[in-house]
């Protein structure tokens, strides 16, 4: 079975260019979930998708960031126009959910975004 | 918010010894605790989960332990060995929200 895959797995741009990392989960799993790694720091949470609705979207930094997910299957998350401080490691994951709790997560191998 | 806590100095263990692992943290205690290990350049993979209500769970070599007392967890990994070599991540969850706060994670390295 294909676990959470992410494309790109790389992208450098310049600042105030456009991104879209776009994320395709396992199939079957009804949760999304977007999470971002910037140098030096922790692991943080941007947003929850459950099917196609936002659950969770407080992590979001600002609104330069639109997740999307139609039709609840993959999801793009989009940032426009990108800032220096975005740089970082952007990692997608999904999850069946438990009957209560997020459940185990399965991670994707992240986007790393560059920007210049 | 919660604050975690994890040694951000590497554990360096000889292969065959118990690596344990701390996380602590410093508010009101979440409903699961998750343990996961990350391999450079690679997504976090999930180990293990411990709810409130639960002092102790083992998989195989792994055992965590979660003291809401103390607000701390504890994961070993017995018979360690130099494929164990990682960093751990420590995440919690409160009850009613699914997102995960991740600590800065312990980076392991097993001497053969």
């Amino acid at each position: 079975e294909a676990g959470v895959t992410q494309f790109p797995s790389h992208s450098v741009i310049e600042k105030g260019q456009t991104v879209t990392l776009r994320c395709d989960p396992i199939s079957g799993h009804d949760n999304l979930y977007w999470y971002r790694r910037v140098m030096g720091k922790e692991i943080k949470f941007l947003l929850h998708f459950v099917k196609e609705s936002k659950q969770d979207e407080s992590g979001m930094p600002n609104n330069r960031f639109l997740a999307e997910r139609t039709g609840g299957t993959y999801s793009t998350l989009k940032v426009q126009p990108a800032e220096l401080e975005d740089s970082g490691v952007y990692f997608c994951a999904s999850s069946q959910g438990a009957r209560s709790g997020a459940g185990e997560l399965f991670f994707g191998e992240g986007s790393r975004l560059t920007v210049l | 918010s919660q604050k975690i806590e994890q040694n951000s100095e590497a554990l360096n263990i000889q292969e065959g010894k118990t690596a344990t692992l701390t996380c602590n943290y410093t508010n009101y205690s979440p409903a699961y605790l998750q343990w996961y290990r990350q391999d450079p350049g690679r997504g976090p993979v999930f180990l293990l989960l411990i709810r409130e209500n639960e002092k102790e769970k083992r998989k195989e070599r792994l055992k965590v332990t979660f003291d809401t007392t103390l607000k701390q967890s504890l994961f070993h990994i017995t018979a360690s060995q130099p494929a164990d070599s990682a960093t751990y991540l420590c995440a919690l969850e409160d009850m009613g929200r699914r997102a995960l706060t991740f600590g800065s994670g312990t980076r392991l390295q097993v001497q053969p």
